[in-house]
């Protein structure tokens, strides 16, 4: 079992809807962060925390560390944030290595 | 100004060949990083640079060995390729010191062995 769970798996929505992708973490952490990487590979930090909620645009990251778990919400979605989402936790007794997610595919429709 | 790049962007060799792929940052970064996403699209951690010396080697074959002439540059070099290592190779670097930064990731390099 992945110390990293993300779900759903897969998502499609439509233009406009609110789009939440959950991230679930066994081990304890010193970070965690949110990464888009979109049909052509590139691979984008979205947010990196450690407490609380960040926002930057359309896009709000909360996470709870009690509950070892960490939600991203994208408002009023649109086509071009279809991409891969993944959530990558920094491991609190192992440097800076991450361990990875295995991503959630978004695809928004017009 | 490309923050970290990675060359080639598509390698196509065949088994049993050697090939080495390079990865520059031009960040002032620390640490760098090298991970592999499978076909599943499941990144994992490979290596990790501090300041030229070897911080993380995970269980990766030993025909991989990376290899850092300067904190800038952390190049990876495969030898005797097998059908198992295709796949897509990042680069990426960080920050460090107190705390946790974010990574910065390169391009991408895919890898097709024949």
């Amino acid at each position: 079992k992945n110390e990293v769970e993300q779900s759903p798996q897969n998502l499609t929505a439509q233009e406009g809807e609110f789009i939440t992708i959950n991230c679930s973490y066994s081990v304890g952490i010193s970070a965690l962060h949110w990464l888009q990487q979109h049909p052509g590979g590139g691979i984008v930090s979205l947010f990196m925390l450690s407490s609380g909620k960040k926002k930057h645009g359309r896009l709000i990251a909360t996470i709870n560390i009690q509950e070892k778990h960490s939600s991203l919400h994208i408002t009023a979605s649109h086509p071009r944030d279809s991409a891969v989402y993944i959530c990558a936790v920094r491991l609190g007794t192992s440097g800076s290595r991450l361990t990875f997610g295995e991503g959630t595919q978004l695809t928004v429709n017009p | 100004d490309t923050a970290v790049s990675q060359t080639p962007k598509y390698l196509v060799t065949q088994m049993g060949n050697d090939k080495s792929i390079k990865c520059e940052q031009n960040l002032g970064h620390d640490t760098m990083y090298w991970y592999k996403q499978d076909s599943k699209k499941f990144l994992k951690i490979m290596f990790s640079y501090n300041n030229k010396e070897l911080i993380i080697n995970e269980t990766v074959p030993n025909r991989f060995s990376p290899k850092s002439p300067d904190k800038a540059h952390l190049n990876l070099h495969i030898n005797s390729l097998e059908l198992g290592d295709s796949a897509v190779y990042f680069c990426a670097s960080a920050r460090e010191g107190q705390g946790a930064y974010e990574q910065y990731f390169g391009p991408g390099t895919r890898l097709t062995v024949t």
